[in-house]
């Protein structure tokens, strides 16, 4: 069974368009992150929800917007897609909320490309 | 958040210890040291964590200075699934858990 799972792993989309990218822990935890790794290989913390609440926003536009339905599901929205909305996406989670002891079990990400 | 330094790139041959580095001069007390590495196409994986004293587990080991302000990924023997990007990072608790371009390993058979 995969830990962490997200669909689609590729989106292309054109600007302007509404898509999501859907994510799925099967280990239990508590809270759940959206990272962005753009082309230069950064990976940047976007959200993290603990328990379904929103713990960080890390200065994300508004046109993204995340849902946790349950702590086991965080999905991802992105309203009116730009060019540079484009990279890989990826989902986590994590046992603790905040847990300094407690590692990140990553997805394989969503490659998304905005043409 | 406290930065980590590591090298941009290694090499290694096949079957021989890698010793990977990463400078943290900055860590306070309560951060721990997380290591992942990310295989291509792939999402970061945990590799090993520690707080002050030396780790081991089935994948590596994890040397960390007596000070702190350093540590050491110990890869024991070096096969070709581990070239990776590989990423030291300090993890403070309750709070985003950055990272940083890690060093690319590459591994020559």
């Amino acid at each position: 069974d995969t830990a962490v799972s997200q669909t689609p792993k590729y989106l292309v989309t054109q600007m302007g368009n509404d898509k999501s990218i859907k994510c799925e822990q099967n280990l239990g935890h508590d809270t759940m992150y959206w990272y962005k790794q753009d082309s230069k290989k950064f990976l940047k913390i976007m959200f993290s929800y603990n328990n379904k609440e929103l713990i960080i926003n890390e200065t994300v536009p508004n046109r993204f917007s995340p849902k946790s339905p349950d702590k086991a599901h965080l999905n991802l929205h992105i309203n009116s897609l730009e060019l540079g909305d484009s990279a890989v996406y990826f989902c986590a989670s994590s046992q603790v909320q905040g847990g300094r002891n407690s590692p990140l079990h990553f997805g394989n990400g969503t490659r998304l490309t905005v043409t | 958040d406290a930065k980590t330094t590591q090298p941009n790139s290694m090499e290694s041959n096949e079957e021989e210890p890698v010793h990977l580095p990463c400078n943290h001069s900055t860590i306070s007390g309560t951060d721990y040291i997380h290591w992942y590495r990310q295989l291509p196409s792939q999402g970061p994986e945990y590799v090993i964590h520690g707080l002050t004293s030396n780790v081991n587990n089935r994948m590596a080991s994890l040397a960390i200075a007596e000070d702190r302000k350093s540590s050491t990924l110990i890869l024991h023997r070096a096969t070709l699934r581990d070239a990776a990007v590989y990423y030291c990072i300090l993890h403070g608790g309750y709070q985003k858990v950055t990272f940083g371009t890690g060093t690319k390993l590459q591994v020559i058979p």
